[in-house]
């Protein structure tokens, strides 16, 4: 039971540059997270899923683009990488219900 | 608009005494909140639910109570040990996946030896 998997571990990027960062989950969550983390400013959401054909946005969603494949996979798409998108990436998934979320291990990029 | 607040500085405590790690939130009447730890360069781990209705709930060593009336949830350690060392989030919510999941930004604990 892989749980929560995200991919790439870590990249590096040239500004303007375009990449996806992939997230699938095996435990039939419905509901799936993108967040970033920076030092001093904790886990910030970007987008996210509440069910299968669903997205909405978080609290800073600006320079991202998210498709919900399917159930188990949600992608984050970074269309032109500026520096200020340097940060570790996590995916997270949950059902609908308050139930607990569990996280991929990140990923974490570096735009230079 | 929503705001979580946590201790932004680190808590260090003595091993074997209680930690307690506050969360305040304005402008949000969650129906639960949630409480997570994090380890360097680990996604963050669940420890444990308080829906609105439940004052109080205990795992093991840890405890939490929801106080809907202050806005507060207390999360408490008890005969804290230097492998609880971690930053600690909280995660108040509505359920029902209409409103994503939001987290302070952490107070981090230090267990001394």
């Amino acid at each position: 039971n892989a749980g929560v998997t995200q991919t790439p571990k870590f990249q590096v990027l040239k500004t303007g540059q375009s990449m996806t960062l992939q997230c699938a989950q095996d435990m039939n969550h419905n509901s799936m997270y993108w967040y970033r983390q920076d030092p001093g400013m904790g886990l910030r959401l970007i987008y996210y899923s509440a069910s299968e054909g669903t997205t909405d946005k978080g609290e800073v969603p600006n320079g991202y683009n998210v498709s919900r494949l399917n159930k188990r996979e949600f992608s984050l798409r970074l269309e032109s990488a500026a520096p200020s998108q340097t940060s570790v990436y996590f995916c997270a998934s949950s059902d609908i219900n308050p139930t607990e979320a569990f996280f991929g291990q990140g990923t974490r990029l570096t735009v230079v | 608009s929503q705001k979580i607040e946590q201790n932004s500085e680190a808590l260090n405590i003595q091993e074997g005494k209680t930690a307690t790690l506050t969360c305040n939130y304005t402008n949000y009447s969650p129906a639960y909140l949630q409480w997570y730890r994090q380890d360097p360069g680990r996604g963050p781990v669940f420890l444990l639910l308080i829906r609105e209705n439940e004052k109080e709930k205990r795992k093991e060593r840890l405890k939490v109570t929801f106080d809907t009336t202050l806005k507060q949830s207390l999360f408490h350690i008890t005969a804290s040990q230097p492998a609880d060392s971690a930053t600690y989030l909280c995660a108040p919510g509505r359920g029902g996946g209409a409103d994503g999941l939001t987290f302070g930004k952490g107070t981090h604990l230090i267990i001394q030896p």
